[in-house]
C-alpha cells in the first residue's frame, strides 16, 4: 500500500514568516502534485513535479521533488494571510493509475 | 463547461435512503477518480474508472457503494441505505489519460445524513 505522510498537519504563523511543508513516502511515484484547498471547495492544482531533484517556483512558493522521487517539499517565503488554506500533496503511480493523497497541512497565516 | 462539474453541491439524506452523486469530467477526459474527505483531512481514494470500466475500486466499501462511468453521461457514485458515517465531502477528478498527468477536481458534493 502506497502512503504519503505530510508534516506538519497544522501550522499557525505570523505574516512575513517562512515555512516548509514536507511530504514523505517509502514508495516511488511517477509524479507528485501539490494542491491547495479552500473551505467548501475542491482542491486546486498548484504544481506537478515529475523529475527527481526537480525544483519549481510559483511566485513565493518553491516546490522540490526528491532525487529518489519518494518525497517532496513546499516552501513558502514571506507568508501572507491569503496563503491560508489546506495544502495537499498527492503522488501518482503509473503502475496503479491512482493518485494517492497525504493527510494535508492546514496553514493559518495571521496578519 | 470548462471544468469538472459535480452535482448536487449539497445533498441531505435520511438514514436508509439512497444518495446519487454525479460527476461530469472535463471535455476530452476519459478517466475519473472519486475521493471522500472528512473535515480537515486529506482525500481518501475510493474508485478509479474509465469509460464503461471500473479499473480500481479498492478504496470503496464492499457493501452499499457502487460507481459507474457509462459511455454516455456522467459518472455516478451511488450509496444505498446511507448511514450517518457516510456524511462527508465527495470529490471527483478527471484526467486525460492514465499516466503522470494532472487531475482536475470538481467542487465536491457535501453529503449530510440525518
Amino acid at each position: 500500500t502506497q502512503l504519503l505522510e505530510q508534516s506538519p498537519q497544522f501550522l499557525s504563523i505570523q505574516e512575513g514568516e517562512n515555512l516548509t511543508v514536507y511530504c514523505n513516502s517509502s514508495s516511488v511515484f511517477s509524479s507528485l502534485q501539490w494542491y491547495r484547498q479552500e473551505p467548501g471547495e475542491g482542491p486546486v492544482l498548484l504544481v506537478t513535479v515529475v523529475t527527481g531533484g526537480e525544483v519549481k517556483k510559483l511566485k513565493r512558493l518553491t516546490f522540490q521533488f526528491g532525487d529518489a522521487r519518494k518525497d517532496s517539499s513546499l516552501h513558502i517565503t514571506a507568508a501572507q494571510p491569503g496563503d491560508t488554506g489546506l495544502y495537499l500533496c498527492a503522488g501518482f503511480s503509473s503502475n496503479t493509475g491512482k493518485l494517492i493523497f497525504g493527510q494535508g497541512t492546514t496553514l493559518q497565516v495571521k496578519p | 463547461n470548462a471544468g469538472v462539474m459535480q452535482n448536487p453541491r449539497h445533498l441531505v439524506r435520511r438514514r436508509g435512503q439512497e444518495a446519487r452523486l454525479r460527476c461530469s469530467p472535463m471535455k476530452g477526459h476519459s478517466h475519473v477518480y472519486w475521493y471522500r474527505q472528512l473535515p480537515e483531512e486529506g482525500l481518501k481514494f475510493m474508485v478509479y474508472l474509465q469509460k464503461e470500466n471500473i479499473i480500481d475500486e479498492s478504496g470503496m466499501p464492499k457493501e452499499r457503494f457502487s460507481a459507474e462511468f457509462p459511455k454516455e453521461g456522467p459518472s455516478i457514485l451511488r450509496i444505498q441505505q446511507v448511514v450517518r458515517g457516510d456524511s462527508a465531502a465527495y470529490f471527483c477528478a478527471s484526467s486525460v489519460r492514465r499516466g503522470p498527468d494532472e487531475a482536475f477536481f470538481g467542487q465536491g458534493t457535501r453529503l449530510t445524513v440525518v
